[in-house]
């Protein structure tokens, strides 16, 4: 079945460094969305992807979609402590399937 | 505009006992999806509802769960009986339709002791 994968695991970046997390896909996806979940909270849609190598910036957050549509990476311009939490990528496949397949997230924590 | 509502949000049970958690969807919102999240984990679809009809429930174990979603609107999933593994995160969420975003409840976390 559909795997995405998700790299690092962990991020651990001073306030004011820059943050990136990468996605990757086993299958070519229709369409791939980035949530964010707090400490303790749910799951936060933050946006979606739909065509070969998208871009899209949500004040400091700039979300890539890979040309093969098989990859993705979100990338934050100089962290704030606001920033914490849990960054999962979603992949959906193409056809009737709907179903989103989630990565392991990547946790990010920020130094004050 | 309330969100998805769960309950209960704590849930603590001896194992082989029952368990149910409740999900209200937000209002109008057709699809229903029922998620189980493990710690540091990405959530993972175990039944997803279209109205009344569960089109999607094949990562369902279906030997001890089940959910019903009647006359469309809330859903329940039920565990049993519960055991140690089932401990976990169950988050509810809803979307207008099958490729629409998706709003999570806050979940309600189960420990079976």
């Amino acid at each position: 079945g559909q795997q995405v994968m998700q790299i690092p695991q962990y991020q651990h970046v001073q306030e004011g460094e820059d943050f990136t997390t990468y996605c990757n896909s086993s299958t070519t996806l229709s369409n791939i969305q980035w949530y964010k979940q707090r400490p303790g909270g749910h799951p936060v849609f933050l946006i979606q992807l739909v065509k070969s190598g998208e871009v899209k910036k949500q004040k400091r957050l700039t979300f890539q979609f890979g040309e093969a549509k098989k990859n993705s990476s979100l990338h934050i311009t100089a962290t704030q402590t606001t920033d914490v939490g849990t960054y999962f990528c979603a992949g959906r496949s193409g056809g009737s399937n709907y179903k989103l397949t989630f990565g392991k997230g990547t946790l990010l924590t920020v130094n004050p | 505009e309330a969100g998805v509502v769960q309950s209960p949000r704590y849930k603590i049970i001896e194992k082989k006992q029952p368990v149910a958690f409740w999900c209200n969807p937000i209002s109008g919102h057709n699809t229903l999806y029922w998620y189980l999240q493990n710690l540091g984990q990405g959530p993972e679809l175990l039944i997803r509802y279209e109205n009344e009809e569960a089109v999607d429930d094949s990562q369902l174990p279906k030997d001890r769960f089940s959910a019903e979603r009647l006359k469309g609107v809330d859903s329940t999933l039920k565990i049993q009986p519960a055991e140690l593994g089932d401990s976990a995160v169950y988050l509810c969420a809803s979307s207008l339709g099958g490729h629409e975003t998706q709003y999570f409840g806050p979940g309600t976390r189960l420990l079976v002791l």
